[in-house]
């Protein structure tokens, strides 16, 4: 069964660059028959997508964070990561990872447990 | 951007009922590009239905998607103690999807 965590500080300052890592298991991160996501939740703005990553190192960026945003893979570990840099208080949010089944910005299947980052200084 | 709105925000039901939830689309969404997700505190969300009608791998038939163009519903049948959550519906045929913002189903 595929499951994914995400790991990273939970407290960034303001100005700061966030950094996320999601690791999968059960399953190849090299499957091409999927994409992997960055998706954030919010109370001020609720669930949005942030951007997605094929194996190949393809990505694809909400046009609204594509300033700010940096994917990543790492076929090796079998992991992906979330950079997003220039951080607010605007960007505190519950932040998940999920499996993307059929376009880089479809339906989402399975999601991490999501964690919380909170900007701050 | 398509906008997704879905209301009323909450809507109150015993178990047992039938639960009948609408998600707006500001402009047509072809139906392959719809989802619906349910979301119970302090836990992702977790996918019912994609392509407005198909469910998810392990999700119980009483949860059925229909609709087209702008018009999108999800349905409970005989509501159990386990759906009341909160429940999102989800567009991507934009190039940034978008989520609806939520409606919560609660126990009257």
């Amino acid at each position: 069964q595929l499951q994914l965590q995400e790991s990273g500080p939970g407290l960034v300052k303001p100005s700061e660059s966030l950094s996320l890592t999601c690791t999968i298991s059960g399953g190849s991160i090299s499957s091409s028959s999927y994409y992997w996501a960055w998706i954030r939740q919010s109370p001020g703005k609720g669930l949005e997508w942030i951007g997605s990553v094929y194996y190949s190192g393809s990505t694809y960026y909400n046009p609204s964070l594509k300033s700010r945003v940096t994917i990543s893979v790492d076929t090796p570990t079998n992991q992906f990561s979330l950079r997003l840099s220039s951080v607010t208080a605007a960007d505190t949010a519950v932040y998940y990872c999920a499996r993307a089944p059929w376009m880089h910005v479809g339906w989402f299947d399975p999601w991490g447990q999501g964690t919380l980052v909170t900007v701050s200084s | 951007e398509i906008v997704l709105t879905q209301s009323p925000g909450t809507l109150s039901f015993s178990p047992g009922e039938t639960a009948t939830l609408s998600c707006r689309a500001s402009q047509n969404v072809s139906s392959t590009y719809l989802a619906w997700y349910q979301q119970k505190p302090g836990q992702a969300p977790r996918l019912l239905i994609y392509g407005a009608f198909t469910r998810a791998t392990g999700i119980p038939d009483r949860f059925s998607g229909s609709g087209s163009g702008t018009d999108f519903t999800l349905t409970i049948s005989r509501l159990e103690p386990e759906d009341f959550a909160i429940y999102y519906c989800q567009q991507y045929v934009s190039s940034a999807g978008a989520f609806g913002q939520g409606t919560r189903v609660e126990v009257k």
